[in-house]
């Protein structure tokens, strides 16, 4: 198993710019997850899905877009990218009560 | 809602001594609680988890970590540190809602280990 993968692991770009993240995970878990991270801040829930077809907010979502057509694949969307939205983001995936992580996504926006 | 504080943001250790890391958390029910080690540069690997059960909890690396409800408590210890657990460290606090599951951190650890 890969676990829970992403793409890019580094990206700039300039404030209006669109993008996505790619989260990927082979281990049939319906639930998935992004976060961002900051410093002194810890991690924050952007968006959340419990399954194919479904996807909720979490605690930060302004700015961000997602969408599950597949177990497998939950891409984050920066529609018009902001410098507020340079940050780690991360994507974890869930089976149980535990979420395991993929190892980030570093994003600066100019 | 539930929330986490690590009140130590900054901590420095020698390599051989023992580490005690603070986690208290907010939170109605009994809780689900994690701690999280995160290196310079990657993702965060789970080193242990409480759902019930013994309140004394192994995990990897040689960390374990006591469940204390009266203090509302999850600190994580290792007993002899070594060079490469220098990392920050995350606990954890998480939440069921319907199906939603909700992973409230706190702010992290940052574990220095002098040789």
């Amino acid at each position: 198993n890969a676990g829970v993968t992403q793409t890019p692991k580094f990206q700039v770009l300039k404030t209006g710019q669109s993008m996505t993240l790619q989260c990927a995970q082979d281990m049939n878990h319906e639930y998935m997850s992004w976060y961002r991270q900051d410093p002194g801040m810890g991690l924050r829930l952007i968006h959340y899905s419990v399954g194919a077809g479904i996807t909720d907010q979490g605690e930060v979502p302004n700015g961000y877009n997602v969408s599950r057509s597949t177990t497998e694949d939950f891409p984050l969307r920066l529609l018009s990218a902001a410098p507020s939205q340079t940050s780690v983001y991360f994507c974890a995936s869930r089976v149980g009560e535990t979420q395991y992580f993929g190892p980030g996504t570093r994003l600066l926006v100019l | 809602a539930q929330s986490v504080t690590q009140p130590d943001i900054h901590i420095t250790v020698s390599e051989g001594a023992s580490l005690e890391l603070r986690c208290n958390y907010s939170y109605g029910a009994t809780p689900y609680l994690f701690w999280y080690v995160q290196s310079p540069g990657q993702g965060l690997q789970l080193l242990l988890k409480y759902f019930s059960g013994d309140t004394l909890v192994q995990g990897i690396k040689g960390f374990e970590a006591e469940f204390k409800r009266s203090q509302s408590s999850f600190n994580l210890r290792k007993p002899s540190v070594h060079w490469s657990d220098a990392a920050e460290y995350f606990c954890a606090v998480g939440a069921r809602s319907g199906t939603a599951s909700k992973l409230t951190f706190g702010t992290g650890t940052r574990l220095q280990v002098t040789l």
